[in-house]
């Protein structure tokens, strides 16, 4: 079956850039959305359609995609982005979808 | 007030049947796509599936195809997700997530069942 591969984890210095890689075979034809879920609360949708701010969302996330790897970045990490992070996206047929493994963002 | 409203928590054996229920307010029900999100303990974020209200279209993790069953009310707004036979690996929190405009750019989440199965 599919998958979305993303690193463990992460960790940034206040004020600086994180980056979060997630790959996947069907990356350049599929959309990619990526998820912030802090401890004992609901996800929340930071990116979708690959490069898009839902409204809300603070301008420091942003993502793009480069063939099989699309990767997060949040530039000037605050201590409440400190969470968990997961890419979402279709396998090549769009039959499913799949989250990435997830990767956790530790911010110093 | 747009909003999903879940079941609560449920404490199973192994074997029994669950039908655990999303419903949705505040917006037009049969218009949009549902989701269901599993999240087992300490672990992350699993994709289980989705279903259209309108016409009961669905789609499946193949790994969970007929494991679970998703249906939806459209009389009351309501979408399930259902198990004949539980298992102890089902024990979990059940996300149901509504997207914004297409399949899963999910925008609006529940507040989560939580299912042990014990």
């Amino acid at each position: 079956s599919y998958e979305l591969t993303q690193p463990p984890s992460v960790s940034v210095s206040l004020g600086q850039m994180a980056r979060i890689s997630c790959s996947g075979e069907a990356l350049p034809k599929k959309y990619v959305y990526w998820f912030q879920q802090k401890p004992g609360q609901v996800p929340v949708m930071v990116i979708t359609e690959d490069t898009e701010r839902p409204s809300g969302i603070p301008e420091r996330f942003s993502a793009s995609t480069s063939g099989t790897t699309s990767t997060l970045t949040i530039s000037g990490a605050q201590a409440e982005d400190e969470a968990d992070y997961y890419c979402l996206s279709a396998d090549s047929t769009s039959s499913y979808y799949v989250f990435g493994s997830g990767t956790k963002v530790t911010v110093l | 007030e747009v909003q999903l409203a879940q079941s609560g928590a449920e404490v199973k054996k192994p074997g029994e049947s669950l039908k655990i229920s999303c419903k949705a307010s505040g917006y037009a029900f049969v218009s949009y796509w549902i989701g269901w999100v599993r999240q087992k303990p300490g672990k992350g974020l699993e994709w289980m599936g989705i279903i259209y209200p309108a016409d009961s279209d669905t789609k499946y993790s193949p790994s969970l195809e007929g494991q679970v069953t998703m249906s939806a009310d459209k009389s009351t707004s309501t979408a399930y997700l259902q198990w004949d036979s539980l298992k102890a690996s089902d024990t979990a929190v059940y996300y149901c997530a509504r997207p914004r405009r297409a399949m899963v750019d999910f925008e609006l989440w529940g507040p989560g069942t939580p299912v042990t199965v014990s």
